[in-house]
């Protein structure tokens, strides 16, 4: 069965320095891949989406970047954080069948 | 444009009376509609999905769903709920492929005894 992973699940950044969360899907194959952030009250926002190795598609502009280095792994990057980058983010990938997301666990980041 | 509006920002009921959830789309074709739960601190676990056919929809938990063409919605249901439902729901729209799926700003439950 598939399953995914996102790390590290909680982490505490100062304003300015770089991020790094990672996520990967085991047990598929060329998965479309999504990264998400909730911030209270908010819902659900897209952030990225990717569709094959080395294919982003960016659906907010912000200092925030992403990457698929390989099949199964999605990974979100900053150069340096603001304080409204806190949040929790949420990797999913999506069953080609039909269609609906599997997500990972989160990866709650506080900026200070 | 795809959108999901969820009424309702909070809903309190008491253990053991039934439960709905309303929520309304906005799609160009024939959506693909989920609903999800969330636990404190947890990513999102699938309650239910409607692609075609029967309009009731089952899901786990005792959770079901009905969607209506006619007034754009797709609202989950539970008859008797429990202290463990206590938790944010959301509804999703989509198309099958490639295109992400949008969600709805979610609905909390709480549930008193």
């Amino acid at each position: 069965s598939q399953t995914i992973h996102q790390w590290p699940a909680t982490l505490v950044q100062p304003v300015g320095s770089p991020l790094s969360l990672e996520c990967t899907v085991e047990g598929t194959s060329n998965p479309n891949l999504y990264w998400y952030r909730q911030a209270a009250g908010r819902g659900l926002q897209l952030l990225f989406y990717s569709v094959g190795i080395g294919q982003i598609s960016s659906e907010v502009p912000q200092n925030l970047s992403a990457s698929r280095p390989q099949d199964r792994q999605f990974i979100l990057s900053s150069k340096k954080l603001l304080l409204s980058d806190s949040g929790f983010y949420l990797c999913a990938w999506r069953g080609p069948a039909t269609g609906e997301l599997f997500f990972g666990e989160g990866s709650r980041l506080t900026v200070l | 444009a795809q959108s999901v509006t969820q009424p309702d920002i909070h809903i309190t009921v008491s253990e053991g009376a039934s439960l709905e959830l309303r929520c309304n789309y906005s799609y160009g074709a024939t959506p693909y509609l989920f609903w999800y739960v969330q636990s404190p601190g947890q990513g999102l676990q699938l309650l239910l999905k409607y692609f075609s056919g029967d309009t009731l929809v089952q899901g786990i938990k005792g959770f079901e769903a009905e969607f209506k063409r006619s007034q754009s919605s797709f609202n989950l249901r539970k008859p008797s709920v429990h202290w463990s439902d206590a938790a944010e729901y959301f509804c999703a729209v989509g198309a099958r492929g490639n295109t992400p799926l949008v969600f709805g700003k979610g609905t909390r439950l709480s549930v008193i005894a």
